[in-house]
């Protein structure tokens, strides 16, 4: 069955350090899709970005990076010069095809979500 | 567009009470589904549907039903509220469905409080 694990569920860091968010997830599926969303104490829930199977290449978005390796099974965020408004929780998320396969839809598996504190 | 819209944002029911949560989207997206949110749990999927007259059951699916007889709405109702009920519940919406899906969008949350 698919499974997300957030081994870190709480950090806290100063303004401008850089912070890094596990994600470690399994799957018996060759194709799937990988997600981060962040959620602001507003309690929304933002999507960042979507990662499919196939494609290993890291990804910069201005101060955010993500380092995916399918060799551990990983998916990585990390913020770079953390900002106070970078305070929210991070949800990791694996699509599961298996559903579809099996005559549903492809769902979001979610980790538990890891929150980040940035103090000025 | 407005995206995904939730109605209400905030409800105190009392044990045994029942309520409908509202869900709509104007995007045409066929994918709906609605997930809670707990303290520790992350969000686990309740209800979804792969277009109008379609729905199937999630990870949590007891105490809820669900209906979709149109695109743009998916309500959740809960017959019976119970304070294991008491959660965060986002409704989200995406395209199709299948490995090439598109990125799943979510509204702002309704806040529930079973007493």
């Amino acid at each position: 069955a698919q499974k997300v694990t957030q081994a870190q569920t709480e950090i806290s860091v100063v303004e401008k350090e850089d912070v890094t968010l596990d994600c470690v997830y399994e799957t018996r599926d060759t194709t799937y899709y990988l997600f981060w969303y962040k959620q602001p104490p507003s309690g929304e829930l933002v999507f960042l970005i979507r990662r499919n199977s196939f494609d290993e290449q890291n990804e910069i978005s201005g101060r955010y990076s993500w380092n995916f390796q399918k060799s551990t099974s990983s998916f990585n965020f990390t913020i770079t010069a953390s900002q106070v408004v970078d305070s929210a929780v991070y949800f990791c998320a694996l699509s599961d095809p298996t559903s579809r396969a099996q005559g549903g839809s492809e769902k979001l598996v979610f980790g538990k979500g890891m929150k980040l504190t940035v103090n000025p | 567009n407005a995206g995904v819209t939730q109605t209400p944002k905030f409800q105190v029911l009392k044990t045994g009470q029942s309520m409908t949560l509202q869900c709509a989207q104007d995007m045409n997206h066929e994918y709906m589904s609605w997930y809670r949110q707990d303290p520790g749990m992350g969000l686990r999927l309740i209800h979804y549907s792969v277009g109008a007259g379609i729905t199937d059951q999630g990870e949590v699916p007891n105490g809820y039903n669900v209906s979709r007889s149109t695109t743009e709405d998916f309500p959740l109702r809960l017959l019976s509220a119970a304070p294991s009920q008491t959660s965060v519940y986002f409704c989200a919406s995406r395209t199709g469905y299948g490995v090439t899906t598109d990125t799943q969008y979510f509204g702002p949350g309704t806040r529930l409080t079973v007493l």
